[in-house]
C-alpha cells in the first residue's frame, strides 16, 4: 500500500515555463513533507520542505503548495531551466521515529 | 567536508566475492539508513539504525549484512550476491528526535554496484 503517490512518472516542460510536480498521500498522520531532486548515479538532494501548519513555502524558483484537505502537495518550478531535468521525489514524515516515506518519483525533462 | 560520504563510488564484484560498502556522516546525526535503487524502480529502504540500534530491516536477504559501529559510520557487508542485486546503494542520515520525528534525511552520492 503506497502511502505517498506520484502518479506521473514523467513530465516534459519547455525552458522558461512552469513545471508542476504533484504528490498525493493517504496517511493523515503525515505532517511534514519534503521534495528531493536526483540526478542519475547520484544521491537525492534535499530541495524544499513544508510543515502542515503552512500551505505554501517558497525558496527562489521553487514553491511547494500543500492542500491538507485533499492530501495533496505540489512543487512548482518557475522558470524551468534545463539544469532542473532530474527525478523529483516527494517524501512525507509523521511524528515518531519512523523513516521518511518516499514516492516513486517523477522524471522532469526541461527542453531548451 | 561534505555531509554524507560513501566509498567506494563504484564496485564490480563476482557472485562469490565478499565486499563492504562504507558510509560516513559528518552532520552530527543519530540515524542512518541504507537504500537500494534499481533501474526504473523507486527507492527501497533496506535498513534503519536509530541511536546505533537497528530498528528496521525491510525483508532484506541475509546476503546483505549491515553494521553500525557508531552514529557516524555505517557499513553494508555483501557476500554471495546475485546479478539482480546490481543497483545504486544509497546511504542517508538524519537527526531523530525521540518520540518526535525524523528530520530531513541527507543522502550520500551512492555506490554503483555491479554483480557479475
Amino acid at each position: 500500500d503506497q502511502q505517498v503517490k506520484q502518479n506521473s512518472p514523467s513530465l516534459s516542460v519547455q525552458e522558461g515555463r512552469i513545471s508542476i510536480l504533484n504528490c498525493d498521500y493517504t496517511n493523515s498522520m503525515f505532517d511534514y513533507f519534503l521534495w528531493y531532486k536526483k540526478y542519475p548515479a547520484e544521491g537525492p538532494t534535499f530541495l524544499i520542505s513544508i510543515s502542515s501548519i503552512k500551505d505554501k513555502n517558497e525558496d527562489g524558483r521553487f514553491t511547494v503548495f500543500l492542500n491538507k484537505s485533499a492530501k495533496h502537495l505540489s512543487l512548482h518550478i518557475v522558470p524551468s531551466q534545463p539544469g532542473d531535468s532530474a527525478v523529483y521525489f516527494c517524501a512525507a514524515s509523521a511524528v515518531g521515529n519512523t523513516p521518511l516515506v518516499f514516492g516513486k518519483g517523477t522524471r522532469l525533462s526541461v527542453i531548451a | 567536508e561534505t555531509g554524507v560520504t560513501q566509498t567506494p563510488r563504484h564496485l564490480v564484484m563476482g557472485m562469490t566475492n565478499k565486499k563492504s560498502l562504507k558510509c560516513e556522516q559528518h552532520l552530527g546525526h543519530n540515524a542512518m539508513y541504507w537504500y537500494k535503487q534499481s533501474a526504473k524502480k523507486p527507492l527501497e529502504l533496506m535498513f534503519v539504525y536509530n541511536f546505533k540500534e537497528q530498528t528496521e530491516n525491510n525483508s532484506v536477504p541475509s546476503r546483505f549484512s549491515p553494521e553500525c559501529p557508531n552514529s557516524s559510520h555505517l557499513f553494508l557487508h555483501l557476500h554471495t550476491l546475485q546479478p539482480e542485486d546490481s543497483a545504486l546503494y544509497l546511504c542517508a542520515s538524519s537527526r531523530v528526535w525521540e518520540y518526535e520525528r525524523t528530520d530531513t534525511q541527507y543522502f550520500g552520492p551512492g555506490t554503483r554496484l555491479t554483480v557479475l
